[in-house]
């Protein structure tokens, strides 16, 4: 599988879009981008994931290059409860290999 | 609602004293898997069960077994557990169908601790 890029740290205002970029240069063509978060001594939670097309759900959107190189989820409108790390993920075969993930930050 | 579900949260064992972790799925789904997280790490697969065929990561303890009676139950057991397992073990579940992707929902996790 693919490895993934990502800042270890971000910092967004509540009420503003958060934008969390990802680098996945190797990618293949089978290959999908998977998103998830995990909220302090919880599980992960699965956000969105898409293969070349831009998908968005009632969570984020996820927004993926023409060449598929990168990637950026949105969270439109951020709120406190959006803390978390954030985990980009790209699969082909069944298992997930969790990167280091980017630790989010929604400021009051 | 449909879940995974995992007990106990919390988990104390002694050093070298087996313990068995459960998980249970309201899903249906026909793979699940477990993962070891340490402290501020990411998690790591340990193994997964496809209906009842096992897969074992190439680098997962022998120390480590799981069990899967049925489509709904899963088991991690650590025959003997060190100072250095104690993690939060996560479990998951998918809907794995060849040619297609599947997505993995997470369980909250069980803490193990080793005294």
């Amino acid at each position: 599988d693919a490895k993934t890029t990502q800042p270890p740290s971000m910092d967004c205002a509540e009420g503003r879009a958060a934008n969390l970029p990802c680098n996945h240069s190797t990618i293949s063509g089978n290959e999908y981008v998977y998103w998830y978060r995990q909220i302090h001594s919880q599980g992960p939670q699965y956000i969105i994931h898409g293969l070349k097309n831009n998908e968005t759900n009632e969570m984020a959107s996820l927004i993926i290059t023409e060449d598929r190189k990168s990637s950026t989820l949105i969270l439109p409108h951020a709120t406190l409860r959006d803390t978390a790390v954030y985990y980009c993920i790209v699969r082909g075969a069944q298992k997930l290999v969790f990167g280091q993930g980017t630790r989010l930050t929604i400021n009051p | 609602d449909a879940m995974v579900i995992q007990n106990p949260r919390y988990q104390v064992t002694q050093f070298g004293k087996p313990v068995t972790l459960s998980c249970s799925q309201t899903l249906n789904h026909n793979v699940m898997y477990w993962y070891q997280q340490k402290s501020s790490q990411a998690p790591k697969l340990l193994f997964h069960y496809y209906d009842k065929d096992f897969n074992n990561e190439a680098d997962t303890p022998d120390n480590f077994q799981s069990r899967r009676p049925n489509t709904s139950f899963c088991f991690l057991d650590i025959r003997s557990p060190g100072l250095g397992d104690a993690a939060m073990y996560l479990c998951a579940t998918s809907r794995f169908r060849a040619g297609d992707t599947d997505t993995q929902y997470f369980g909250p996790g069980t803490r193990l601790t080793v005294l």
